[in-house]
């Protein structure tokens, strides 16, 4: 059973695109999470969201606790911007420092 | 930025051998966490360790595995025993209280032969 869900998982845009990555989840959560990981494997942090929207430079991300969904998007998209992006929620389980449940990302390729 | 600093990079063990993964979390940090990534597959979460205990462990974490917080800087994860299906990437991360934002290291890719 998958708790978290990404989709697209593959997404080949171009030079400047707006881009949008979505996540769905089917628990209930006290926080989730956007990472990207590189090529190389290192994972960054981009984001913690309980509610509303959180804005850093050009990534943007909202979600909507009713619906369990949440969505990364991209602006003025960049070769950089290349990697692979991951969602990933902390379970509403009563407390502890509980791990993240990840969804299995999605590979993101920005062609000049 | 301060940030969680993981070694080796890249150990290489025969099977049946024990391996000691290392991690430096972030200083003012409080929780810690393991997570590992078999190749092409997602991240899983092995354990969290808080007030030097484990706090919520996976599945995954069986008695083939320890965590040790042996001083005030390091974290450590052990595999007793190695076998091939442990080969992956090992996440070490932090965060200073539980609903922030983990910090993570760049990983150790662990190849056991």
């Amino acid at each position: 059973k998958n708790e978290v869900e990404q989709s697209p998982q593959n997404l080949t845009a171009q030079e400047g695109e707006f881009i949008t990555i979505n996540c769905s989840y089917s628990v209930g959560i006290s926080a989730l999470h956007w990472l990207q990981q590189h090529p190389g494997g290192g994972i960054v942090s981009l984001f913690m969201l309980s509610s509303g929207k959180k804005k850093h430079g050009r990534l943007i991300a909202t979600i909507n606790i009713q619906e369990k969904h949440s969505s990364l998007h991209i602006t003025a998209s960049h070769p950089r911007d290349s990697a692979v992006y991951i969602c990933a929620v902390r379970l509403l389980s009563g407390g502890g420092a509980d791990g993240l449940t990840f969804g299995k990302g999605t590979h993101l390729i920005i062609q000049p | 930025e301060p940030e969680v600093t993981q070694t080796p990079s890249h150990q290489v063990t025969q099977m049946g051998q024990e391996v000691i993964l290392r991690c430096v979390p972030i200083s003012n940090h409080l929780y810690f966490y393991w997570y590992r990534q078999i190749l092409g597959q997602k991240v899983e979460f092995l354990v969290s360790f808080y007030n030097n205990e484990i706090s919520e462990k996976s599945e995954i974490f069986d008695d083939q595995f320890s965590v040790e917080r042996p001083d005030g800087s390091n974290f450590t994860l052990k595999i007793r025993s190695t076998k091939l299906e442990d080969s992956a990437m090992y996440f070490c991360a932090s965060s200073s209280r539980v609903l922030q934002p983990q910090h993570f290291g760049d990983g150790t890719r662990l190849s056991i032969l």
